[in-house]
């Protein structure tokens, strides 16, 4: 348990559906992140948020729009998305300022898109 | 971004030290180095992290020679459960937040 939970653990959607994940952090952290990990790849960043602001989108499609109403809670919306979409979406959290603090990942979320 | 290399799988057996090495050469010098490991279908799991003195906590020990430019990950007692994809990645600020840039990483293999 690393205080970041996600939901739901696995999501099987169709290319016309929209569907979100979620995640929560009860850490007080100030930063929160989605990764997007494929089969084989590395890890990706897509979305940095800093107190609830969007720092970076790493050239991340619009098909997937992130949103942090709080520094609690993130959320990523997902719309017409394609099979190569398929991947394992990682939250994660870390305090923003100060050296030396640690980023906690969520159990992430399998996405299958049909 | 500082890059860092790492073999791409090693093995080990049960009961002995397993020592991963990782390369950054490229490292600035208010940079931290981060380890992390994945077992198969889970989210990445914090290990240790370093600026310039070694580290050692219940899980491992950081090693990071004096010039900053690679270090060694020890699992003191490798067990079956250390089998997984070790990350060694160097932090940095990004729009006052962090950032980790996640490489290849090394599978380690512990065997009985």
């Amino acid at each position: 348990e690393t205080g970041v939970t996600q939901t739901p653990r696995h999501l099987v959607m169709g290319m016309t559906n929209k569907k979100s994940l979620k995640c929560e952090q009860h850490l007080g952290h100030n930063a929160m992140y989605w990764y997007k990990q494929s089969a084989k790849k590395p890890l990706e960043l897509m979305f940095v948020y800093n107190f609830k602001e969007q720092t970076e989108n790493n050239s991340v499609p619009s098909r997937f729009s992130p949103e942090c109403p709080n520094s609690s809670h993130l959320f990523l919306h997902l719309h017409t998305l394609q099979p190569e979409d398929s991947a394992l979406y990682l939250c994660a959290s870390s305090q923003a300022l100060g050296d030396g603090n640690t980023i906690y990942f969520g159990e992430g979320s399998w996405l299958t898109v049909v | 971004d500082a890059k860092t290399t790492q073999p791409p799988s090693m093995d080990c057996a049960e009961g002995r030290a397993a020592n991963l090495p990782c390369n950054h050469s490229t490292i600035s010098g208010n940079e931290y180095v981060y380890w992390y490991r994945q077992i198969h279908s889970q989210g990445p799991q914090y290990i240790i992290h370093g600026l310039k003195n070694n580290e050692t906590n219940e899980m491992a020990s950081l090693i990071i020679t004096e010039d900053r430019k690679s270090s060694t990950l020890i699992l003191p007692h490798a067990t079956l459960r250390d089998t997984a994809v070790y990350y060694c990645i160097v932090r940095y600020l990004f729009g006052g937040a962090q950032k980790l840039v996640f490489g290849q990483g090394t599978r380690l293999t512990i065997n009985p």
